[in-house]
């Protein structure tokens, strides 16, 4: 199925490095969501982004909405282990069908 | 508990089988949406229940998967004459779209493996 451009496919950075990933559609979205799945475990929801342009923090990370409503991106500063996974950017439409990005995976050496 | 609870977690099963799997959602959340995921993939939208009925299947592949959710609340996804191709993680997600819009909360899937 179709899915949005993520990039990039993976990441390897120094603990205390700041990560910086981004999504892109042809498609316009009402909301953006970004979601972290561990392995063995479902996507766990890390911020919703509901109007265009709008710039968003859940402590050490920062997610925009695109003015164009067709991008996103997600910024984790100064990163730890714990950071360690599979990010998915998701765009979703009026009645919250969710259309997922392929993933980045970060992987966060000491 | 208090998140979306899929079981069974891991289910094999041999080509041709029949198959049921079930997602019980957040209490009170009226929306529920199924989702498959490959490998190094992201998920990708099966169907989505307001209520009771399939507001939207058009991602269920062939007429060999179907689900219901006959009383609004817990779900369950029926894939027939299971194939190999059938293998991913298949995913339940719930939402109160009155209260937190479209964020969607996540089980920890079913991984289904057809041999």
């Amino acid at each position: 199925g179709q899915q949005l451009n993520q990039s990039p496919q993976s990441m390897f950075i120094q603990e205390g490095e700041d990560v910086s990933m981004n999504c892109t559609s042809s498609s316009i979205f009402n909301t953006w969501l970004w979601y972290k799945q561990d392995p063995r475990e479902g996507p766990v929801l890390l911020i919703a982004l509901y109007k265009a342009g709008e710039l968003t923090s859940n402590g050490r990370l920062t997610a925009q909405f695109g003015i164009t409503r067709k991008d996103s991106f997600l910024n984790i500063s100064a990163s730890i282990p714990s950071d360690v996974g599979i990010y998915f950017c998701a765009g979703s439409d009026s009645w919250g069908k969710l259309q997922f990005g392929a993933g980045t995976q970060v992987v966060v050496t000491p | 508990g208090a998140g979306v609870s899929q079981t069974p977690s891991n289910k094999v099963t041999e080509k041709g089988k029949y198959v049921e799997l079930r997602c019980d959602p957040i209490s009170g959340h009226t929306a529920l949406y199924w989702y498959r995921q490959s490998l190094g993939q992201g998920p990708e939208f099966l169907i989505y229940f307001q209520g009771t009925g399939a507001a939207d299947d058009s991602g269920l592949p062939n007429d060999r998967f179907f689900a219901v959710r006959p009383e609004g609340s817990v779900s369950t996804l029926k894939i027939q004459r299971t194939e190999r191709g059938d293998s991913a993680v298949y995913l339940c997600a719930s939402s109160d779209r009155a209260w937190r819009g479209n964020e969607a909360f996540f089980g920890q899937g079913t991984r289904l493996t057809v041999v």
